[in-house]
């Protein structure tokens, strides 16, 4: 079975520092893995996708994420915070079992921007 | 390109009482999921439905249930409402569904039950 684990339930960066959101999957074959972000009272959107071609996958607003296969990882990344990140993280795995699609959400991280 | 629009944006009910909300997928999109987002329990899956049929359903009662139409928007119904279905209700739309498939996000409904 397909699932997801977010390692931190609150991150606090300090404006201008780097930004990582932990995420672990499990996964019985090579799996689709997404970010998604919710800003307060908004919708998801979608930061970035993993789909198999490269690793090192780029997203919106300077984001990237690490696929890591011997480390069952996709941690998020942002070189440098800004107060517009502050918001809650999704980290998700899609999941194709008895044909069947679905989407399975982790709990979320929410990332404090600190001035 | 016009995303994913949900209606209505707010709403309040009383327990009891049933609610109907709605959501139009993106052009060219043919599946629409249903989520309930409520305080402290992260996003639960509830329906999806793909060309008019539903396809999967999560871990809900009969008294949540919905419908695609064949323009692909959707209803989601909640009968019988209860306080505890205070949440913010997201429908998201996609194309056909692979493993590698996005989704794509509404702003949602929040569901206030008094």
């Amino acid at each position: 079975a397909q699932s997801v684990t977010q390692l931190d339930s609150h991150v606090s960066v300090s404006e201008g520092t780097p930004v990582l959101l932990r995420c672990n999957y499990s996964s019985s074959y090579s799996p689709s893995l997404f970010w998604y972000v919710q800003h307060p009272n908004k919708g998801l959107q979608l930061l970035l996708k993993y789909t198999s071609a490269a690793t090192l996958v780029k997203g919106i607003n300077g984001f990237e994420a690490e696929f890591k296969k011997s480390e069952t990882s996709f941690h998020l990344t942002k070189p440098s915070a800004h107060m517009s990140d502050a918001a809650e993280y999704f980290c998700v795995v899609s999941t194709a079992e008895d044909s069947s699609y679905k989407l399975i959400f982790g709990s979320g991280t929410r990332l404090l921007v600190r001035p | 390109e016009a995303g994913v629009t949900q209606s209505p944006t707010h709403l309040i009910k009383t327990r009891g009482q049933q609610v109907t909300l709605r959501c139009s997928p993106i052009s060219g999109h043919t599946s629409v999921y249903w989520y309930q987002q409520a305080l402290g329990l992260g996003l639960q899956f509830l329906l999806w439905y793909d060309e008019g049929e539903e396809r999967n359903r999560g871990n809900f009662p009969p008294r949540f249930s919905g419908r695609q139409f064949p323009n692909y928007s959707s209803e989601l119904n909640v009968n019988a409402l209860e306080l505890e279905d205070s949440a913010l209700y997201l429908c998201a739309s996609s194309r056909k569904p692979r493993m590698n498939t996005e989704a794509f996000f509404g702003q949602g409904t929040r569901l206030t039950v008094v």
